[in-house]
């Protein structure tokens, strides 16, 4: 069973940093490209990051640009989210998502969220 | 950027309709676009992709269609578990998503 498992969410200060992880298993974690995808509350859903299989590539938003680093560990089998200069429109749940399998958009397994609060 | 748009932003149906949910793009995204059904407090979860490819074990109730920049969902025989936010997201340069239909019980 694919699973993804985000964690690392919290209340943070504006200005400051946060880094999420997501753990994934159930599948070969390496064969796949991963995404970043939020949903502020009560609002739509918001691309955030794509990374390619290998970590070499990395696509970002205008949004995020400059901010925001996604990164992958493929021998642990985990993403990262490293998010700097946060601001309170970032607020929040965060989903990992798995990309299908040759693709880069399209997102076939999503982890449950993890909230991220900016507030002073 | 690519807008998606979709509409309406909320629709009342009974148990057994069928209702069709829309979703226009700003530009053309060659065929790379997908709809998503999320459940109050759940994650999203792909149904559709390529405009009209199921995704495995997506009941074939569920159906997308595209004329030029404007795509649609349709729900046949509506039951309360498809009680939900549809979203639709162009993934041809970035990725974009709709600001969802939400889909209620009458």
């Amino acid at each position: 069973e694919v699973q993804l498992v985000e964690s690392g969410g919290g209340l943070v200060q504006p200005g400051r940093s946060l880094k999420l992880s997501c753990a994934a298993s159930g599948f070969t974690f390496s064969n796949h490209y991963m995404a970043w995808v939020r949903q502020a509350p009560k609002k739509g859903l918001d691309w955030v990051a794509t990374i390619s299989t290998s970590g070499s590539r990395t696509y970002y938003p205008d949004s995020v640009k400059g901010r925001f680093t996604i990164s992958r560990d493929n021998a642990k089998s985990s993403l990262y989210l490293q998010m700097n200069s946060l601001k309170s429109e970032d607020t929040a749940t965060y989903y990992c998502a798995r990309l299908a399998y040759s693709s880069q958009g399209v997102m076939d397994a999503w982890g449950q969220g993890a909230s991220v609060t900016v507030s002073s | 950027d690519t807008q998606m748009t979709q509409s309406p932003s909320l629709l009342s149906a009974s148990v057994g309709d069928r209702v069709t949910l829309n979703c226009k793009a700003s530009q053309n995204i060659y065929k790379n676009l997908a709809w998503y059904q999320q459940k109050l407090g759940e994650a999203p979860k792909l149904l559709i992709y390529n405009v009209n490819s199921l995704q495995s074990d997506i009941p074939s109730k569920f159906s997308g269609r595209e004329s030029g920049t404007d795509f649609t969902l349709t729900i046949n025989s509506l039951q309360p578990e498809d009680v939900a936010t549809y979203f639709c997201q162009q993934y041809y340069r970035g990725n974009t998503f709709g600001a969802g239909t939400k889909l209620e019980l009458k």
